[in-house]
């Protein structure tokens, strides 16, 4: 159903790293840049990571890698604050469209 | 610092058209792409459309039958027209800053306006 596939959940320990696979084709990661989303419950995503680019203020706790047509999120030293849902997304070329991740849960245990 | 504030009806009944509206403050509208995400309840997000400053347009291809997008420089303002709604677009909708054409570099969001389809 999503262009890119993500696991639908994840989960650590505090202080454990928890790493987020999103995976996709030549068409979208193999082409364009990878961005990353965090979004908490009932509020709007926060744009997380930009290819290799962390915006000002994301901890950099958080960091971003891509090779070939898969892309992943790590998060290190894990906190109980980052549970949330993380999204990641690029533009297809073939669809002429952004296309999301169906998204991943992580739960800090 | 901009700041997006979406706008709609909060209820529309199938069938019939879903127009939203994105007032972009604080902020240029120059230069900027602006899109429509969506989500629906209990699901991830789901890109719908952008409209660049010059005019550029681009349609997620499921709904590009039903969808328009378009923007008013004067009023700083995006429109979403969806046409003959189904319970399936029920969702929040969110508006989003695109940085760069065809990308999906959404770096200011806006908090999102529920939609509800129901007769």
């Amino acid at each position: 159903q999503f262009v890119l596939t993500q696991p639908p959940s994840a989960s650590g320990t505090p202080g454990q790293t928890v790493t987020i696979s999103c995976s996709g084709s030549t068409s979208n990661i193999g082409q364009n840049f990878v961005c990353w989303f965090q979004q908490f419950p009932g509020t709007a995503p926060k744009l997380l990571y930009r290819e290799d680019q962390r915006p000002s203020g994301v901890p950099d706790r958080f960091s971003a890698s891509k090779s070939v047509t898969s892309a992943s999120l790590a998060i290190s030293g894990l906190r109980a604050e980052d549970e949330a849902d993380y999204y990641c997304a690029a533009w297809d070329d073939s669809l002429t469209a952004v296309v999301f991740g169906g998204g991943t849960k992580v739960t800090v245990l | 610092q901009v700041q997006l504030q979406e706008s709609g009806p909060g209820v529309v009944k199938p069938s019939e058209t879903l127009s939203l509206t994105c007032t972009v403050s604080g902020g240029s509208v120059h230069i900027f792409h602006w899109s429509w995400i969506r989500q629906a309840p209990g699901r991830g997000l789901e890109w719908i459309a952008y409209v660049s400053y010059g005019g550029d347009t681009a349609y997620n291809p499921s709904l590009k039958s039903r969808v328009a997008i378009s923007l008013d420089k004067s009023r700083r303002q995006v429109s979403l027209n969806l046409t003959s709604v189904t319970a399936a677009d029920t969702a929040v909708y969110y508006c989003a800053r695109g940085r760069s054409k065809e990308s999906a570099w959404l770096d200011t969001w806006g908090l999102g306006t529920p939609v509800t389809v129901s007769s």
